[in-house]
């Protein structure tokens, strides 16, 4: 089966601080691409990071960035120093390879930024 | 570049009617897909088009229908409405196929059967 775990419904980070989100996933392809999306309040959905199956070195975005573990099927976001514009729905995501376009995604983490 | 739009942003319906919404994707993208989100059921994927054909499709009933234009303009349809399908509905655009190009996500239209 095709799925992908978030098994944080919430996260809540200090201004500044440092988070990890937390995907799994479960797929037998070994050809596949994951992402993590953000959804903010106004509802646009946006690309945060992508990350190769096939590389190894984990992807890193700015202040984003993934600890990608391949045979755990694991793919998890760390956010540094966060900012109050981080505050949104996360989604983890993946798609096979190939000449498709199907998003699987996961069930979302909602993180809160304090002040 | 224009991202991608979506029309309506908002439609009240009613039980038993039909609904079309439409999606234009960036200038050059030739993939659009189509994503229902609910809070049950979260973002599951509808169908997607490349070059006005129909390449994948997800595990909807067959009043949720789309179509693609030849400007890669899309449209899907969802025919006698229930009040289950009042949802979020977001589209998508890539360049070619592929998975390996980034999908742009629409706005959305949100959709409330009554």
């Amino acid at each position: 089966a095709q799925t992908v775990t978030q098994s944080q419904p919430e996260m809540s980070v200090q201004e500044a601080e440092t988070v990890t989100l937390s995907c799994t996933y479960d797929t037998s392809e070994s050809d596949y691409y994951l992402f993590w999306y953000k959804q903010p309040p106004s509802r646009q959905m946006i690309l945060v990071i992508r990350q190769e199956a096939y590389k190894q070195q984990n992807a890193t975005e700015n202040r984003f960035s993934v600890n990608f573990q391949k045979a755990a099927k694991s793919f998890s976001l760390k956010i540094s120093d966060s900012q109050l514009g981080d505050a949104a729905m996360y989604f983890c995501a993946y798609i096979i390879g190939g000449a498709t376009n199907k998003l699987i995604f996961g069930t979302g983490t909602l993180l809160a930024v304090q002040p | 570049k224009a991202g991608v739009t979506q029309t309506p942003r908002y439609l009240i319906k009613t039980r038993g009617q039909q609904v079309t919404l439409s999606c234009s994707p960036i200038s050059g993208h030739r993939s659009v897909s189509w994503y229902q989100q609910t809070p049950g059921q979260g973002l599951q994927f509808l169908f997607e088009y490349f070059s006005e054909t129909q390449r994948n499709k997800g595990n909807f009933p067959g009043r949720f229908s789309g179509r693609q234009f030849s400007n890669s303009r899309s449209e899907m349809n969802v025919s006698t409405l229930e009040l289950g399908d009042s949802a979020l509905y977001l589209c998508a655009s890539s360049p070619t196929g592929g998975a390996s190009y980034e999908q742009y996500f629409g706005p959305g239209t949100r959709l409330t059967v009554t």
